[in-house]
Protein backbone atom coordinates (compact mmCIF):
# COMPACT_ATOMS: atom_id res chain seq x y z
CA UNK A 1 0.00 0.00 0.00
CA UNK A 2 0.77 3.60 -0.78
CA UNK A 3 2.32 5.49 2.36
CA UNK A 4 1.33 9.17 2.78
CA UNK A 5 3.83 11.26 4.65
CA UNK A 6 3.52 14.89 5.49
CA UNK A 7 6.29 16.37 7.88
CA UNK A 8 6.98 18.83 9.44
CA UNK A 9 4.24 17.82 12.09
CA UNK A 10 3.59 20.89 12.96
CA UNK A 11 4.66 24.82 11.20
CA UNK A 12 4.51 27.56 12.88
CA UNK A 13 4.28 31.07 10.64
CA UNK A 14 3.30 34.33 11.34
CA UNK A 15 -0.23 35.96 9.97
CA UNK A 16 -0.11 37.12 6.85
CA UNK A 17 3.18 34.95 5.83
CA UNK A 18 2.79 32.49 3.45
CA UNK A 19 2.59 28.35 5.01
CA UNK A 20 3.90 25.71 2.29
CA UNK A 21 2.73 22.16 3.30
CA UNK A 22 4.58 19.15 1.62
CA UNK A 23 3.18 15.85 1.35
CA UNK A 24 4.95 12.90 0.03
CA UNK A 25 3.71 9.23 -1.10
CA UNK A 26 5.95 6.24 -1.40
CA UNK A 27 5.52 5.85 -4.63
CA UNK A 28 3.81 7.75 -7.42
CA UNK A 29 -0.13 8.69 -7.15
CA UNK A 30 0.04 10.51 -10.50
CA UNK A 31 -2.30 13.55 -9.74
CA UNK A 32 -4.62 11.53 -7.86
CA UNK A 33 -4.02 13.84 -4.47
CA UNK A 34 -6.39 15.27 -1.94
CA UNK A 35 -6.10 18.31 0.73
CA UNK A 36 -8.11 18.53 3.75
CA UNK A 37 -8.27 21.57 6.67
CA UNK A 38 -9.86 20.45 10.30
CA UNK A 39 -10.24 22.89 12.51
CA UNK A 40 -10.90 21.60 16.58
CA UNK A 41 -14.23 20.07 16.97
CA UNK A 42 -14.87 20.23 13.21
CA UNK A 43 -15.05 17.84 10.36
CA UNK A 44 -12.38 17.84 7.61
CA UNK A 45 -13.29 19.68 4.77
CA UNK A 46 -12.18 19.47 1.39
CA UNK A 47 -9.79 21.89 -0.19
CA UNK A 48 -8.08 20.63 -2.89
CA UNK A 49 -8.71 17.81 -5.24
CA UNK A 50 -6.43 16.93 -8.79
CA UNK A 51 -3.52 17.81 -6.70
CA UNK A 52 -4.36 21.86 -7.43
CA UNK A 53 -7.98 22.17 -8.13
CA UNK A 54 -9.98 24.09 -5.47
CA UNK A 55 -13.11 22.94 -4.30
CA UNK A 56 -16.23 24.51 -4.37
CA UNK A 57 -16.30 27.92 -2.13
CA UNK A 58 -12.45 27.71 -1.27
CA UNK A 59 -10.45 31.01 -1.05
CA UNK A 60 -8.06 31.67 -4.18
CA UNK A 61 -4.96 32.07 -1.12
CA UNK A 62 -5.27 28.20 -1.07
CA UNK A 63 -3.51 26.18 -4.02
CA UNK A 64 -2.08 23.47 -4.73
CA UNK A 65 0.76 21.51 -6.91
CA UNK A 66 3.15 18.63 -7.55
CA UNK A 67 2.30 15.17 -9.10
CA UNK A 68 3.85 11.78 -8.63
CA UNK A 69 4.99 11.41 -5.30
CA UNK A 70 6.10 15.40 -4.17
CA UNK A 71 2.81 17.38 -3.69
CA UNK A 72 2.79 20.97 -1.50
CA UNK A 73 -0.18 22.65 -0.57
CA UNK A 74 0.17 26.43 -0.28
CA UNK A 75 -1.09 28.99 2.24
CA UNK A 76 -1.15 32.83 1.35
CA UNK A 77 -1.55 35.78 3.46
CA UNK A 78 -2.55 33.77 6.19
CA UNK A 79 -5.46 34.50 7.96
CA UNK A 80 -6.83 33.92 11.73
CA UNK A 81 -9.27 30.83 10.15
CA UNK A 82 -6.64 29.19 8.19
CA UNK A 83 -4.63 28.10 11.71
CA UNK A 84 -6.29 24.23 11.89
CA UNK A 85 -4.56 20.97 11.13
CA UNK A 86 -4.23 19.72 7.16
CA UNK A 87 -4.37 16.56 5.92
CA UNK A 88 -3.11 15.15 2.33
CA UNK A 89 -5.14 12.06 1.03
CA UNK A 90 -4.47 9.71 -2.30
CA UNK A 91 -7.22 7.75 -4.09
CA UNK A 92 -5.08 6.72 -6.85
CA UNK A 93 -5.17 2.96 -5.68
CA UNK A 94 -7.30 0.96 -4.09
CA UNK A 95 -8.25 1.78 -0.87
CA UNK A 96 -5.92 5.07 -1.15
CA UNK A 97 -4.51 6.68 2.39
CA UNK A 98 -4.26 9.37 4.51
CA UNK A 99 -1.12 11.12 5.84
CA UNK A 100 -1.04 12.11 9.46
CA UNK A 101 -1.43 15.69 9.33
CA UNK A 102 0.07 19.18 9.60
CA UNK A 103 -0.96 21.68 12.46
CA UNK A 104 -0.48 25.26 11.22
CA UNK A 105 0.42 27.47 14.70
CA UNK A 106 0.32 31.14 15.19
CA UNK A 107 4.34 31.57 15.25
CA UNK B 1 -25.42 16.88 3.49
CA UNK B 2 -24.86 14.04 6.21
CA UNK B 3 -26.34 14.95 9.30
CA UNK B 4 -25.27 11.58 11.93
CA UNK B 5 -26.63 10.82 15.24
CA UNK B 6 -25.48 11.52 18.52
CA UNK B 7 -22.59 10.98 20.99
CA UNK B 8 -22.60 7.61 22.63
CA UNK B 9 -21.17 6.10 26.18
CA UNK B 10 -20.83 1.99 26.01
CA UNK B 11 -19.39 -0.25 28.54
CA UNK B 12 -16.56 -2.24 26.68
CA UNK B 13 -17.78 -5.30 24.75
CA UNK B 14 -20.78 -3.40 24.03
CA UNK B 15 -21.87 -2.79 20.53
CA UNK B 16 -23.01 1.24 18.97
CA UNK B 17 -24.63 1.97 16.16
CA UNK B 18 -23.98 4.80 14.25
CA UNK B 19 -26.33 6.26 11.55
CA UNK B 20 -25.98 9.08 8.86
CA UNK B 21 -28.66 10.38 6.91
CA UNK B 22 -28.29 11.80 3.16
CA UNK B 23 -29.68 15.03 1.83
CA UNK B 24 -29.79 17.14 -1.27
CA UNK B 25 -28.03 14.58 -3.99
CA UNK B 26 -29.29 10.67 -5.49
CA UNK B 27 -28.51 8.70 -2.45
CA UNK B 28 -28.07 5.26 -4.29
CA UNK B 29 -25.08 7.48 -7.00
CA UNK B 30 -22.35 7.71 -4.57
CA UNK B 31 -20.44 5.28 -2.21
CA UNK B 32 -20.28 6.01 1.56
CA UNK B 33 -17.17 5.58 3.46
CA UNK B 34 -16.72 5.41 7.47
CA UNK B 35 -13.37 6.86 9.13
CA UNK B 36 -12.77 7.33 12.34
CA UNK B 37 -10.51 9.73 14.64
CA UNK B 38 -9.33 8.88 17.77
CA UNK B 39 -8.29 11.82 20.68
CA UNK B 40 -5.22 13.93 19.24
CA UNK B 41 -5.12 11.31 16.21
CA UNK B 42 -5.15 11.18 12.59
CA UNK B 43 -7.98 9.36 10.48
CA UNK B 44 -8.70 5.99 10.16
CA UNK B 45 -10.84 4.62 7.15
CA UNK B 46 -13.07 1.63 9.01
CA UNK B 47 -14.54 0.40 5.36
CA UNK B 48 -17.37 1.56 2.38
CA UNK B 49 -21.19 0.72 1.43
CA UNK B 50 -22.64 1.12 -1.87
CA UNK B 51 -26.47 2.42 -0.84
CA UNK B 52 -27.77 1.19 -4.23
CA UNK B 53 -26.49 -2.51 -4.34
CA UNK B 54 -25.92 -2.38 -0.55
CA UNK B 55 -22.36 -4.19 -0.77
CA UNK B 56 -19.62 -3.81 1.52
CA UNK B 57 -15.55 -3.46 2.14
CA UNK B 58 -14.26 -3.38 5.06
CA UNK B 59 -10.50 -2.80 6.74
CA UNK B 60 -9.23 -5.78 7.50
CA UNK B 61 -8.53 -4.77 10.66
CA UNK B 62 -11.98 -4.12 11.33
CA UNK B 63 -13.35 -7.55 9.71
CA UNK B 64 -15.95 -9.16 11.61
CA UNK B 65 -16.35 -6.70 14.38
CA UNK B 66 -18.01 -4.14 12.10
CA UNK B 67 -21.26 -3.93 10.06
CA UNK B 68 -22.16 -1.29 7.81
CA UNK B 69 -25.84 -1.36 5.87
CA UNK B 70 -28.26 1.07 4.79
CA UNK B 71 -32.08 1.80 4.35
CA UNK B 72 -32.92 3.68 0.92
CA UNK B 73 -36.22 4.61 1.90
CA UNK B 74 -34.66 7.15 4.66
CA UNK B 75 -31.48 7.83 2.73
CA UNK B 76 -29.63 6.68 5.71
CA UNK B 77 -26.40 4.34 5.96
CA UNK B 78 -25.83 2.79 9.55
CA UNK B 79 -22.48 1.60 10.91
CA UNK B 80 -22.21 -1.25 13.90
CA UNK B 81 -19.50 -2.00 15.85
CA UNK B 82 -19.23 -5.02 17.99
CA UNK B 83 -17.13 -5.73 20.73
CA UNK B 84 -16.42 -2.37 21.86
CA UNK B 85 -12.56 -1.41 23.24
CA UNK B 86 -11.29 1.11 24.79
CA UNK B 87 -8.69 2.06 21.87
CA UNK B 88 -12.25 2.29 19.76
CA UNK B 89 -13.35 5.76 21.70
CA UNK B 90 -13.26 7.95 18.80
CA UNK B 91 -15.14 10.54 16.55
CA UNK B 92 -16.64 8.50 13.96
CA UNK B 93 -17.58 10.03 10.10
CA UNK B 94 -19.43 9.39 7.61
CA UNK B 95 -18.29 10.89 4.13
CA UNK B 96 -19.72 10.42 0.34
CA UNK B 97 -17.12 9.64 -2.19
CA UNK B 98 -16.53 12.35 -4.79
CA UNK B 99 -17.20 10.21 -7.88
CA UNK B 100 -20.44 9.43 -9.04
CA UNK B 101 -20.52 5.65 -8.90
CA UNK B 102 -17.12 5.07 -7.54
CA UNK B 103 -15.78 3.99 -4.42
CA UNK B 104 -12.40 5.78 -5.04
CA UNK B 105 -12.06 9.04 -4.25
CA UNK B 106 -12.21 12.26 -2.27
CA UNK B 107 -14.09 12.43 0.73
CA UNK B 108 -16.74 15.41 0.02
CA UNK B 109 -19.02 16.27 1.98
CA UNK B 110 -18.63 14.62 5.24
CA UNK B 111 -20.79 14.16 8.72
CA UNK B 112 -20.58 16.33 11.20
CA UNK B 113 -19.30 13.63 13.39
CA UNK B 114 -20.51 11.01 16.29
CA UNK B 115 -18.52 10.82 19.32
CA UNK B 116 -18.17 7.35 20.66
CA UNK B 117 -17.09 6.75 24.31
CA UNK B 118 -16.06 3.34 25.75
CA UNK B 119 -15.69 3.56 29.46
CA UNK B 120 -16.57 1.24 32.23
Amino acid sequence: EIVMTQSPATLSVSLGETATLPCRASQSVSNNLAWYKQKPGQSPRLLIYGASTRATGIPARFSGSGSGTEFTLTISSLQSEDFAVYYCQHYNTWPGAFGQGTKVEIK
Amino acid sequence: QLVQSGPEVKKPGASVKVSCKASGYSFTSYYIHWLRQAPGQGLERLGVISPSGGTTSYEQKFQGRVTMTRDTSTNTVYMEVRSLRYDDTAIYYCARASQFGDPLGWYDPWGQGTLVTVSS
